[in-house]
C-alpha cells in the first residue's frame, strides 16, 4: 500500500533562518506531488506541484522554493524565513493518470519567531 | 476561474442532530471531480469521497451522504445523527486539469464542525 511521510512534525525557526521540509512517498511510482500551506483558520493554498523529477510549478510567488530530486521525494525550502511563512504545511500525492484523489501527509507546523 | 466556496465558517450542533455542510464550485472544465476531506485536530487531511461530474447520483456511506447537483454547482455533505467524533474541519475540493493526466486540487476555506455532547 502507498504511504506518505512528511517531517518534521513541528518546527520553530527564527526569522532569517533557512528551511527544509521533506516529503517522501512509498508504494507508488511517478506520482504527482504537491505542497500546500494552511494559514491559521484558513483554507489550503497550493504552493507547488510537480509532475516529475526536476519539474516544479509554482502557484504563488513567495519566499519559498521546491525541488524534486528523486521520483518520490519532494522538498520545500527557503533561504531566509519570514514571519509570514508560519503555517501548517502539507505534502500530498496523487496518481499520475486519471482523476483520483490526493493523499496527504501528516503535516508540518512551522512557527517563525 | 476554478473556485470552491464553503460559506459556512463554523457550525455547532448537539450530538445526534443532522448537519449539512455546503459546497459551491465554479469550473471551466466539462469533466471534473469533486472531493470532501476531513481534518481532525491532528491536522492530517483524510479523504472521504470523490465524485465525478457525470454522476449526479447521491451517495450514502453509513451516517454520511452527499448530494451533487450540477444545476446549482453544489456538492453538499450531510452527517446524520452527528457524533462528537465528527468534530473537525471539513474541506470541499475541486480538480483542476493542468495537462492530460495531471491535476491540481482547489480547496474551499473549510467548515469547522463542532458537535457538542
Amino acid at each position: 500500500s502507498q504511504t506518505i511521510h512528511q517531517w518534521p512534525a513541528t518546527l520553530v525557526q527564527p526569522v532569517g533562518s533557512p528551511l527544509s521540509l521533506e516529503c517522501t512517498v512509498e508504494g507508488t511510482s511517478n506520482p504527482n506531488l504537491y505542497w500546500y500551506r494552511q494559514a491559521a483558520g484558513r483554507g489550503l493554498q497550493l504552493l507547488f506541484y510537480s509532475v516529475g523529477i526536476g519539474q516544479i510549478s509554482s502557484e504563488v510567488p513567495q519566499n519559498l522554493s521546491a525541488s524534486r530530486p528523486q521520483d518520490r521525494q519532494f522538498i520545500l525550502s527557503s533561504k531566509k524565513l519570514l514571519l509570514s511563512d508560519s503555517g501548517f504545511y502539507l505534502c500530498a500525492w496523487s496518481v499520475r493518470a486519471g482523476h483520483t484523489e490526493a493523499f496527504f501527509g501528516q503535516g508540518t507546523r512551522l512557527t517563525v519567531v | 476561474a476554478q473556485k470552491v466556496t464553503q460559506a459556512q465558517t463554523e457550525i455547532s450542533v448537539v450530538e445526534k442532530e443532522d448537519v449539512t455542510l455546503d459546497c459551491v464550485y465554479e469550473t471551466r472544465d466539462t469533466t471534473y471531480y469533486l472531493f470532501w476531506y476531513k481534518q481532525p485536530p491532528s491536522g492530517e487531511l483524510v479523504f472521504l469521497i470523490r465524485r465525478n461530474s457525470f454522476d449526479e447520483q447521491n451517495e450514502i456511506s453509513g451516517r454520511y451522504s452527499w448530494n451533487f447537483q450540477k444545476s446549482t454547482s453544489s456538492f453538499n455533505f450531510t452527517i446524520t445523527a452527528s457524533q462528537v467524533v465528527d468534530s473537525a474541519v471539513y474541506f470541499c475540493a475541486l480538480s483542476d486539469s493542468i495537462t492530460s493526466g495531471t491535476y491540481k486540487y482547489i480547496f474551499g476555506t473549510g467548515t469547522r464542525l463542532k458537535v457538542l455532547a
